[in-house]
């Protein structure tokens, strides 16, 4: 019963390619955020959704597109991957967007683009 | 702009040993203060938090408490474990969540 989870757990993909990734929490809550953690654990918001809509979105390259089909749901697409997006990327989800609610992290992804 | 300022890590420690890390924020506003732990290949969990000045936050023997006048969160625990090794993240929240760089604990037996 796994509150936030993603998938895949670890991907491995050329420069160049264009890759997904899944995100999904079971805990009913309104607004969802990806997160990435670079090699020195420093961890920065990407994006923020609230009941579908984009809230929150950090000065991330284009080739980063956050889809959220339903507020259980937010995927994160990235085109023509490159050596600096090798990362670990984290979906996070709270109840609300208002300050000092907690947020719920997924395992993350480790992305490594060679 | 928001930010949060923690020690540089490692910090290792003996088991039973006391832990202090350091935080200190910039803000505007009055943000909620947060304390993030990460075990290895795991994602962040909420540690404990405050959400005004003078309020305690507490969980599992670790207490922060939000010094407005500081501008401070400090983490402590009185008697560190082997299992606490961790990064530990400081973070605040106004409209977002910021974290600091994190703080790597190793604890030895």
């Amino acid at each position: 019963d796994t509150a936030v989870s993603q998938t895949p757990k670890y991907l491995v993909t050329q420069m160049g390619n264009d890759k997904s990734i899944k995100c999904e929490q079971n805990l009913g809550h309104d607004t969802m955020y990806w997160y990435k953690q670079d090699s020195k654990k420093f961890l920065k918001i990407m994006f923020s959704y609230n009941n579908k809509e984009l809230i929150i979105n950090e000065t991330v390259p284009n080739r980063f597109s956050p889809k959220s089909p339903d507020k259980a749901h937010l995927n994160l697409h990235i085109n023509s991957l490159e050596l600096g997006d090798s990362a670990v990327y984290f979906c996070a989800s709270s109840q609300s967007s208002y300050s000092g609610t907690e947020a719920f992290f997924g395992q993350g992804t480790r992305l490594t683009v060679v | 702009g928001n930010s949060v300022t923690q020690m540089e890590g490692p910090v290792t420690l003996s088991e039973e040993a006391f832990l202090t890390i350091n935080c200190t924020y910039t803000a505007t506003g009055y943000p909620s203060l947060f304390w993030y732990v990460q075990y290895p290949g795991e994602g962040l969990q909420l540690l404990l938090k405050a959400t005004k000045a003078d309020d305690k936050g507490s969980n599992k023997g670790f207490e922060a408490t939000y010094r407005k006048e500081t501008t401070s969160f400090h983490l402590e625990k009185g008697s560190v474990q082997v299992s606490d090794s961790a990064v530990y993240f400081c973070a605040l929240d106004t409209d977002k969540l910021i974290f600091g760089t994190g703080t790597r604990l190793q604890v030895f037996p």
